[in-house]
């Protein structure tokens, strides 16, 4: 069965620090892999998605970037946050096929820039 | 562009009423539509979805029919519980395979 990591849970950082969040995808290959953010009570944002290795759409302008070095690895960084970039990212993937491609999510990394 | 708009909360309800949440979409095509529950402090669940008009997707008691004469897929319960408490997403997908659409998500809770 396939299974989705993120890492941390929760993370804390200051003003003007840099970010790391990775993601990553087991029992599966190819996979289609997106980065969302949920501010405080609001819906899903999609920041970033991904068809392959090294391919990267971003959908939305801004300080952060993504990366993907590894078939099922995707990495959310930042070289310098923004109180603005609080709230919880969601990784998901899923399969590149035909058929309705449902996205299944990780448990989410919640971050608090201060 | 595609879209998808629920209706809003919170909703809050008593154990065992009935739970209706609308969702209507808007798409060039023929999605697929999906609803997801997002349980506090969790990542999203998918609940049900559905591939084709007239699919009713069905899961836990909950049930949505796609209907695309009113672009619709509107969540029912017959009977809910308190452990149904959660934000629940109405989301489309263009094509299989793509990203998808969320809507701004329903909170819901219910008192016992």
């Amino acid at each position: 069965s396939q299974t989705i990591h993120q890492w941390p849970a929760t993370l804390v950082q200051p003003v003007g620090s840099p970010l790391s969040l990775e993601c990553t995808v087991e029992g599966t290959s190819n996979p289609n892999l997106y980065w969302y953010r949920q501010a405080a009570g609001r819906g899903l944002q999609l920041l970033f998605y991904s068809i392959g290795i090294g391919q990267i759409s971003s959908e939305v302008p801004q300080n952060l970037s993504a990366s993907r070095p590894q078939d099922r690895q995707f990495i959310l960084s930042s070289k310098k946050l923004l109180l603005s970039d609080s709230g919880f990212y969601l990784c998901a993937w899923n399969r590149q096929s035909r058929l309705a491609g449902t996205q299944y999510f990780g448990p989410g990394t919640r971050l608090t820039v201060l | 562009g595609d879209s998808v708009t629920q209706m809003e909360g919170p909703v809050t309800l008593s154990e065992e009423a009935f739970l209706t949440i609308n969702c209507t979409y808007t798409a060039t095509g023929y999605p697929s539509l999906f609803w997801y529950v997002q349980y506090p402090g969790e990542g999203l669940q998918l609940l049900l979805k559905a591939t084709k008009a007239d699919d009713k997707g069905s899961n836990k008691g909950f049930e949505a029919t796609y209907r695309k004469e009113t672009t619709s897929f509107h969540l029912e319960k017959g009977s809910v519980q308190v452990s149904d408490s959660a934000v629940y997403f109405c989301a489309l997908q263009e094509t299989s395979g793509s990203r998808l659409t969320f809507g701004e998500g329903t909170q819901l809770t219910v008192n016992p």
